[in-house]
C-alpha cells in the first residue's frame, strides 16, 4: 500500500524560483492537506480541499498556491520562494465523513530556499 | 478558530515512570481527536484516534482520553521507555480542516 506519496523528499531552491510540490493518496479520500512545520511550531495548515476541483485557505496560505485537479493528487505551488518558506511541508488525507476519520500522512518534504 | 495547545512542551522522565502528556482546544466542537508521534527529521505515526462519541482509546501502553465540555484530550504513556523518547502532537478535527498542537518533547532516560 503506498498511502500517502510526497514529491520530492528534498529539494533546495534559490529565492525568487517556483516550484510545485506533488501529493499523490491511493485511498480514494475526499480531504487532503498541506502543512509546515517549523521548529518549536508543531503543524500549522497551509492550504486543503474537501474534493476534487476545490480549495480553501489555513492558516498560512500567504504565498502558496494550490489545486486539486484530480481527486487522488493536491499540489501545492510557491510561485516566487522566499527564504522564510524554509520548512518541512507535509500532506495528509482522509475520508469523508464523521466517524473513524483517520488522518494519514506522507513523508514529508524537506524545503531550502537560499 | 480552533487552536490547539500541548503542555509540557517537553519532558524527561526515568524510565519505567508513568506519564501524562496534555492537550487542549478551544472550540468544543470536535468530531475527532488523533494522537501523533514524530520522531526526530521523521513523518507522523498515528497512535490513537478517539471519535467525539468516545472518551477514551486504548493501545497497549497508551491510553487517550476526550473530554470535549472541558476542550481537553490526555495522552497516558504507561511504563515509560527510552524507546518512547519522540514529540507527540495531537490533532483536532473541525468539520473540514485539521489544527495540530505545538508537541511535547518526551525524552525517557535509561
Amino acid at each position: 500500500n503506498a498511502g500517502v506519496t510526497q514529491t520530492p523528499k528534498f529539494r533546495v531552491l534559490k529565492t525568487g524560483q517556483s516550484m510545485t510540490l506533488l501529493c499523490a493518496q491511493d485511498m480514494n479520500h475526499e480531504y487532503m492537506y498541506w502543512y509546515r512545520q517549523d521548529p518549536g511550531m508543531g503543524l500549522r495548515l497551509i492550504h486543503y480541499s474537501v474534493g476534487e476541483g476545490t480549495t480553501a485557505k489555513g492558516e498560512v496560505p500567504d504565498g502558496y498556491n494550490v489545486s486539486r485537479l484530480k481527486k487522488q493528487n493536491f499540489l501545492l505551488g510557491l510561485e516566487s520562494a522566499a527564504p522564510s518558506q524554509t520548512s518541512v511541508y507535509f500532506c495528509a488525507s482522509r475520508s469523508f465523513g464523521r466517524q473513524r476519520t483517520e488522518a494519514f500522512f506522507g513523508q514529508g518534504t524537506r524545503l531550502t530556499v537560499v | 478558530k480552533q487552536e490547539v495547545t500541548q503542555i509540557p512542551a517537553a519532558l524527561s522522565v526515568p524510565e519505567g515512570e508513568n506519564l501524562v502528556l496534555n492537550c487542549s482546544f478551544t472550540d468544543s466542537a470536535i468530531y475527532n481527536l488523533q494522537w501523533f508521534r514524530q520522531d526526530p527529521g521523521k513523518g507522523l505515526t498515528s497512535l490513537l484516534l478517539i471519535q467525539s462519541s468516545q472518551r477514551e482509546q486504548t493501545s497497549g501502553r497508551l491510553n487517550a482520553s476526550l473530554d470535549k465540555s472541558s476542550g481537553r484530550s490526555t495522552l497516558y504513556i504507561a511504563a515509560s521507555q527510552p524507546g518512547d523518547s519522540a514529540t507527540y502532537l495531537c490533532a483536532a478535527y473541525n468539520n473540514n480542516d485539521m489544527r495540530f498542537g505545538a508537541g511535547t518533547r518526551l525524552t525517557v532516560k535509561p
